[in-house]
């Protein structure tokens, strides 16, 4: 069984500080997202990447597929940016999820 | 603005209620999902359609009965809820089936079961 484990499960920074979010599972996987999920529940895909880097904007996924570890990476953290931010890798045809981090910025 | 729409946003209703919730896609995608997401969980898949066909179901209680009349449809008919079943229910859409594809998802339905 594919297990995601995200940490930290709560988050609060300043704005414009630097923000780590941590994402390790434990089988094989072809790829692995990262969404975030706004107060009103709505989820929007950020990243789906494989190996290497990514980035969008002020946000950075990194993933290394032999520790079955992954990060996403706020810069110039900003108020907005408070979500939860979810972790899911495939398992059988279907992803499966972390808890989700939950960030919070203040101004 | 995503191209997954899901109507209603809010319900309330009562254990001997029937109810529906539906879940639309402009993306042209030949895969759809329902999610349920209750507080302090991840999200759980209940069910999968792969071109209108029921593809997987995560042993979803009975009271719980999915409906996907053509691609760009899905319906998620609800009858004789316990409270423990409120919870947010998403729906998503994806290309396909399987991990190459990124999934879309709706604002979701947050229901109340009282």
């Amino acid at each position: 069984k594919n297990e995601v484990e995200q940490s930290p499960q709560n988050l609060t920074a300043q704005e414009g500080e630097f923000i780590t979010i941590n994402c390790s599972y434990s089988v094989g996987i072809s790829a692995l997202h990262w969404l975030q999920q706004h107060p009103g529940g709505g989820i929007v895909s950020l990243f789906m990447l494989s190996s290497g880097k990514k980035k969008h904007g002020r946000l950075i996924a990194t993933i290394n597929i032999q520790e079955k570890h992954s990060s996403l990476h706020i810069t110039a953290s900003h108020p907005r940016d408070s979500a939860v931010y979810i972790c899911a890798v495939p398992s059988q045809g279907n992803l499966i999820f972390g808890k989700g981090t939950k960030l919070s910025v203040k101004p | 603005e995503t191209g997954v729409t899901q109507t209603p946003r809010h319900l309330v209703m009562g254990m001997t209620n029937k109810k529906s919730l539906k879940c639309e896609q402009h993306l042209g995608h030949n895969a759809m999902y329902w999610y349920k997401q209750s507080a302090k969980k991840p999200l759980e898949l209940m069910f999968v359609y792969s071109l209108e066909e029921r593809v997987e179901n995560n042993s979803v209680p009975s009271r719980f009965s999915p409906e996907c009349p053509n691609s760009s449809h899905l319906f998620l008919h609800l009858h004789t809820l316990q409270p423990e079943d409120s919870a947010l229910y998403l729906c998503a859409s994806s290309p396909g089936t399987g991990a190459p594809y990124e999934q879309y998802f709706g604002p979701g339905t947050r229901l109340t079961v009282t």
